[in-house]
C-alpha cells in the first residue's frame, strides 16, 4: 500500500539536545512538507520541498532543518535552537505543488521535551 | 490577517443527522483551492473534499459536500447522516495559485462530538 510512514511515534529529548523525525513516501510524490500542531491549533508549515536536493522554509523554520536528498525521504532536525520543540509533528506531501493538489499526510510524531 | 476562519470551536451533533461546519476564507488570488481534512484522535489528517475556485458546481464526495458560496467567501462542509466515526477535528485548509501552492493554510479547526 502506498502511503507515508513517520517515526518514531512518540520522542521524548531532553534540553539541548538535536533530535531528527523521520519521513518516508512510496507515493512517488514531487512535493514535500514538515507542519508543526500545537494543542487546539491549526498547523504551521515548518519546511517544504519541491523536488530532490531543493527545500525552502516555511513560516516557522527557525531552530529546525531538513535534508531532501532522496525523492521518498524528507527528515526534519529539531535543534537546540528550537525554543518550544514540544508538539505534535506531521509530514505530507503532494503529487505537484500546484494548488490544486491535495496534500497526505503521515501519521505524525508527538514530540516531548523533558 | 487570519486567512482560514472557523468560528465553531466545538459541535454537537446527533448521530444520522446532518451537520455543517462553517469555513470563511479571505484571499485576492483569484486561483486558489479550499480544503477539508478530518483529524481522528489518533492524529493522522485525512483529506475530504476539494473545491477550486473556478470550479462551477459545489464538490461532493459520498456523505460530505462543500457547500461554496464564493462572493461570501464561504467554504462549509456539509456531513449528511452522522456516524459515530464522524467525532473528529475538522480542519479547513487553502491554498493560493500565487504562492505557488506550497503554502497552506489551516484554520483553528471545529472539534465534531457525534452523539448515539
Amino acid at each position: 500500500d502506498g502511503g507515508i510512514t513517520q517515526s518514531p511515534k512518540y520522542l521524548f529529548r531532553k534540553e539541548g539536545q538535536n533530535v531528527t523525525l523521520s519521513c518516508e513516501q512510496n507515493l512517488n510524490h514531487d512535493a514535500m512538507y514538515w507542519y508543526r500542531q500545537d494543542p487546539g491549533q491549526g498547523l504551521r508549515l515548518i519546511y517544504y520541498s519541491q523536488i530532490v536536493n531543493d527545500f525552502q522554509k516555511g513560516d516557522i523554520a527557525e531552530g529546525y532543518s531538513v535534508s531532501r536528498e532522496k525523492k521518498e525521504s524528507f527528515p526534519l532536525t529539531v535543534t537546540s535552537a528550537q525554543k518550544n520543540p514540544t508538539a505534535f509533528y506531521l509530514c505530507a506531501s503532494s503529487i505537484g505543488r500546484d494548488w490544486v493538489n491535495e496534500q497526505f499526510f503521515g501519521p505524525g510524531t508527538r514530540l516531548t521535551v523533558l | 490577517a487570519q486567512k482560514i476562519t472557523q468560528t465553531q470551536p466545538g459541535m454537537f451533533v446527533q448521530e444520522k443527522e446532518a451537520v455543517t461546519l462553517d469555513c470563511t476564507y479571505d484571499t485576492s488570488d483569484p486561483s486558489y483551492g479550499l480544503f477539508w481534512y478530518k483529524q481522528p484522535s489518533s492524529g493522522e489528517m485525512i483529506f475530504l473534499i476539494y473545491q477550486g475556485s473556478y470550479d462551477q458546481q459545489n464538490a461532493t464526495e459520498g456523505r460530505y459536500s462543500l457547500n461554496f458560496q464564493k462572493a461570501r467567501k464561504s467554504a462549509n462542509l456539509v456531513i449528511s447522516a452522522s456516524q459515530l466515526g464522524d467525532s473528529a477535528m475538522y480542519f479547513c485548509a487553502m491554498r493560493e495559485g500565487s504562492t505557488g501552492g506550497f503554502k497552506t493554510i489551516f484554520g483553528a479547526g471545529t472539534r465534531l462530538f457525534v452523539k448515539a
